[in-house]
């Protein structure tokens, strides 16, 4: 089956910098990759998504690009914000089936 | 607010009893996936519904089952109850499976504690 591996497990960026969160997935097969944010007591939120057509998608702050070949892809936020603080979780899907994620990196950004 | 709605927000049980965890989707939406979110194995897809239908199995014990009902909200039943069961469940809704829009809308969990 899939297998997702993320990058890194905790990161710590100052205010203003930027973050990049890198997750590897094992199945070619996979056309769909969401990243999410989980934040404390609360359900994983999407915040941004790319399908295997695509190589790089951006929305505000936040990009996520997207290498077939190499079978990575990663989730670059910049100007971080304290708000920007929480646990990000990538997720690789053959269309809309048996979503796989990483294992979750904490990211704390200090004020 | 994502619109995915869990009940009940807390179980506390012990072990052999069994549980029902309860979903309802956004509405319009026709797929819900399953998931258990513990400390050390992080989120692990248990099983989807889509429609009425299961659509896709992961790694779902035989102890656990589930079922999508026709006003599509679903239920995740766990029996046998292990300590190792302890964990936050979620469900996850998304528009339709079938028209290549899988975004999915994550709801706020059951956290299950058996002790």
């Amino acid at each position: 089956g899939e297998n997702v591996e993320q990058h890194p497990s905790t990161l710590s960026v100052q205010e203003g910098d930027s973050a990049v969160i890198k997750c590897t997935y094992s199945d070619s097969a996979s056309n769909y990759f969401p990243w999410y944010k989980q934040e404390l007591g609360k359900g994983p939120q999407l915040i941004i998504d790319i399908r295997s057509n695509v190589g790089e998608k951006k929305d505000q702050r936040i990009a996520v690009t997207l290498n077939k070949t190499a079978k990575h892809f990663s989730l670059h936020i910049t100007e971080t914000q304290p708000e920007d603080s929480a646990v990000y979780f990538c997720a690789a899907s053959i269309s809309g089936n048996q979503f796989y994620f990483g294992t979750g990196t904490s990211l704390t950004v200090i004020p | 607010d994502s619109g995915v709605t869990q009940t009940p927000k807390h179980l506390i049980t012990a072990t052999g009893q069994r549980v029902t965890l309860r979903c309802s989707p956004r509405s319009g939406d026709l797929s819900v996936y399953w998931y258990q979110q513990s400390l050390d194995q992080g989120l692990q897809f248990l099983i989807q519904y889509y429609n009425g239908e299961e659509r896709a199995k992961g790694n779902i014990l035989e102890r656990f089952s589930a079922q999508q009902f026709p006003d599509l909200h679903s239920e995740l039943n766990l029996s046998s109850l292990e300590l190792g069961d302890s964990a936050l469940y979620f469900c996850a809704s998304s528009v339709e499976w079938d028209r290549a829009s899988y975004e999915q809308y994550f709801g706020p969990g059951t956290r299950l504690t058996v002790t």
